[in-house]
């Protein structure tokens, strides 16, 4: 079946620290991934993604790269601000099996200054 | 840039009421989904339609329907409205194709007394 594990938070990580969210799949297929980021109060927005083995997906300073060997696709950023605490999710995508998309429960990070 | 948009932030409804949680896209997308968030339990699909009159049930089907007449729209509906279902709803388009990301709506908090 199509699953999605992240590790569990919350995660709290002084300014500037380095950060990394875990994430490992299960999937039928060669699935899109996918991390999803909510502000508080918000709905959930692309961060970023990746569509192929191998492919590294960015954005804002935060990266992940898409590993089929390992089946997983860890979130990292090198130096974190107070501006990215938020609920960060993992998701995937499968090929032909519909429309669904799979999410993981969320990791809460909270950066403090 | 995309846009959902759902009807209402908040709400407040008592046991018993029939609750309409709408959701709007404007970027002619087929798919729309509508997805629950409670804490500790990450993303729920409860339903979700890949055309106009077309519906699947997602994985908590139980206590809710839903209306798709036209493309842009996509109707979640609580026939009687129970305590248990308090809880964040999360509207979502996409276009098909298991590549393509999925845009959320800001989401609707609600409340049932």
């Amino acid at each position: 079946g199509n699953s999605v594990t992240q590790m569990e938070g919350p995660v709290t990580l002084s300014e500037e620290a380095f950060l990394t969210i875990n994430c490992t799949y299960t999937a039928t297929g060669y699935p899109s991934l996918f991390w999803y980021v909510q502000y508080p109060g918000e709905g959930l927005q692309l961060l970023l993604k990746a569509t192929k083995a191998d492919d590294k997906g960015s954005n804002k300073g935060f990266e992940a790269t898409y590993r089929k060997e390992t089946t997983s696709f860890h979130l990292e950023k090198g130096s974190v601000q107070v501006s990215d605490s938020a609920v960060y999710f993992c998701a995937l995508h499968p090929p032909n099996t519909g429309n669904q998309f799979y999410f993981g429960t969320g990791t809460s990070l909270t950066v403090i200054p | 840039d995309v846009k959902v948009t759902q009807s209402s932030r908040y709400l407040v409804k008592r046991t018993g009421e029939k609750v309409f949680l709408e959701c709007v896209q404007d970027m002619d997308h087929e798919n729309m989904f509508w997805y629950r968030q409670d804490p500790g339990l990450g993303l729920r699909l409860i339903y979700f339609s890949y055309d106009v009159k077309m519906k699947e049930k997602g994985d908590i089907p139980e206590g809710y329907s839903v209306s798709r007449e036209k493309k842009e729209r996509f109707s979640l509906i609580l026939e009687s409205a129970s305590t248990n279902q308090t809880s964040m709803y999360l509207c979502a388009s996409d276009p098909q194709g298991y590549q393509e990301t999925q845009y959320f709506g800001p989401g609707t908090r609600l409340l049932v007394l």
